[in-house]
């Protein structure tokens, strides 16, 4: 299996542009999620989703949409890219919802904006 | 709401020696708590979780965490580290919903 994969793994942008980061897991997981990592603040919570068409916000969303057509899959979009959005993007899947869940996450993406 | 403080941001030890890293939190709730581990250039990987069984609670690669209620921790011990426990490491709450709270993380560094 291969778990959680995340594309790109690096990426560059210019203030203004968007792009999409790419999530997807081939665990059958309903529950999917998108956090930011950024020195000394741990990870915060941008979106989630407990099930496919089903989505809401987490601590910090704006700036951020996401979508869940599938099971598999959870892309999240920056909308109009901002320098205070560089940061380190993880996604991570559960089995459900469940707060004793254990929560498996990708490799991460490095986004600088420039 | 709920809040998870890691009280120290660096640690450093020598290969062999224990290791202690504390966590604090905050929760209306009884909480589900957990430590994950974050090598470099990693995601983060499951070490233990605390779920209101036991209150001593063991996990992988001989790490180990108990919860007091009373002083409302959750401290992260090793009885003698190995090098490769060079990592940052994440104690996290989750009392309510579907949304986890990290603490800021602890870097670990061991010596040889």
């Amino acid at each position: 299996n291969a778990g959680v994969t995340q594309t790109p793994k690096f990426q560059v942008l210019k203030t203004g542009q968007s792009m999409t980061l790419q999530c997807a897991q081939d665990m059958n997981h309903e529950y999917m999620s998108w956090y930011r990592q950024d020195p000394g603040m741990g990870l915060r919570l941008i979106h989630y989703s407990v099930g496919a068409g089903i989505t809401d916000q987490g601590e910090v969303p704006n700036g951020y949409n996401v979508s869940r057509s599938t099971t598999e899959d959870f892309p999240l979009r920056l909308l109009s890219a901002a320098p205070s959005q560089t940061s380190v993007y993880f996604c991570a899947s559960s089995y459900s919802s469940g707060l004793n869940e254990k929560l498996f996450f990708g490799s991460g993406t490095q986004l600088s904006v420039l | 709401a709920q809040s998870v403080t890691q009280l120290d941001s660096h640690v450093s030890v020598s290969e062999g020696t224990p290791v202690l890293l504390r966590c604090n939190y905050s929760s209306s709730y009884s909480p589900s708590l957990f430590w994950y581990v974050q090598h470099p250039n990693k995601g983060l990987q499951l070490l233990l979780k605390y779920t209101s069984a036991a209150t001593l609670v063991k996990g992988i690669n001989g790490f180990e965490a108990e919860f007091k209620k009373s002083e409302t921790s959750f401290h992260l011990t090793k009885p003698s580290a190995h090098m490769s426990d060079a990592a940052e490491y994440f104690c996290v709450v989750s009392d309510a919903g579907n949304m986890l709270t990290f603490g800021g993380g602890t870097r670990l560094m061991v010596k040889p």
